[in-house]
């Protein structure tokens, strides 16, 4: 059974930091991954889709790295903003013929100014 | 194009109603994904439908959960004799099967409190 883990659970930066977010996977067997940002009670903006063939995406002050065989992915975030203070969310497509998503559980970020 | 949709935003209710959920998918969308989220969790994935035809259902998605996508455009989800443990955020999201890309959009959500 696929299980998605996001470390850490909270991350609390000043504004400016370049940091890191973390998602690992049990199953390596996935067609994609996404990753996406939740500001409270809202819903899911998507940010980046890593195909399972790509080792990473760009967009913006975001990079996404996938490593399949290890199960992990990361999230760079460069020079980060206060608005960039939101929860971050990895999921996963597995590749068994399935269109669902599994979810990590995210990484609750705080940029302070 | 103006995204996913979802109506209500929220909904309170008591014990025991009925609700049922709008989501109107990005047009020329042919996935329709219905997930559920309670505070501080990831989605749970619910069902989805191809077109017309609901492809995949949860074991989380019991018999008090329906969902339909009549026309293969607007999906409802259904939830009959709510219980508390029903309150949650309830998430749609539409994706376009074209490159292989199935990048999924979701949409802000409708939020249910069962009193």
């Amino acid at each position: 059974k696929q299980e998605v883990t996001q470390i850490p659970a909270a991350l609390s930066v000043p504004e400016g930091e370049n940091l890191v977010l973390n998602c690992s996977f049990t199953d390596s067997a996935i067609y994609n991954l996404q990753w996406f940002r939740q500001d409270p009670g809202k819903g899911l903006t998507s940010l980046l889709l890593i195909q399972s063939s790509q080792r990473e995406q760009t967009s913006g002050r975001l990079n996404a790295s996938l490593d399949k065989s290890s199960g992990r992915s990361t999230l760079y975030i460069a020079a980060s903003q206060p608005g960039d203070s939101a929860t971050y969310l990895c999921a996963v497509r597995p590749d068994s013929g399935t269109y669902k998503y599994i979810f990590g559980t995210g990484t609750r970020l705080k940029v302070l100014a | 194009d103006t995204g996913v949709s979802q109506d209500p935003r929220h909904k309170i209710t008591k014990r025991g109603q009925n609700v049922t959920f709008r989501c109107d998918p990005i047009s020329e969308h042919n996935r329709l994904y219905w997930y559920r989220q309670t505070l501080g969790q990831g989605p749970e994935f619910l069902t989805y439908f191809q077109n017309e035809a609901q492809l995949e259902k949860s074991r989380l998605l019991s018999d008090r959960f329906s969902a339909e996508r009549p026309k293969g455009s607007f999906s409802t989800l259904e939830i009959q004799r709510t219980e508390q443990g029903d309150s949650a955020m309830y998430l749609c999201a539409s994706s376009l099967v074209a490159g292989g890309m199935y990048e999924q959009y979701f949409g802000p959500g409708t939020r249910l409190t069962v009193t």
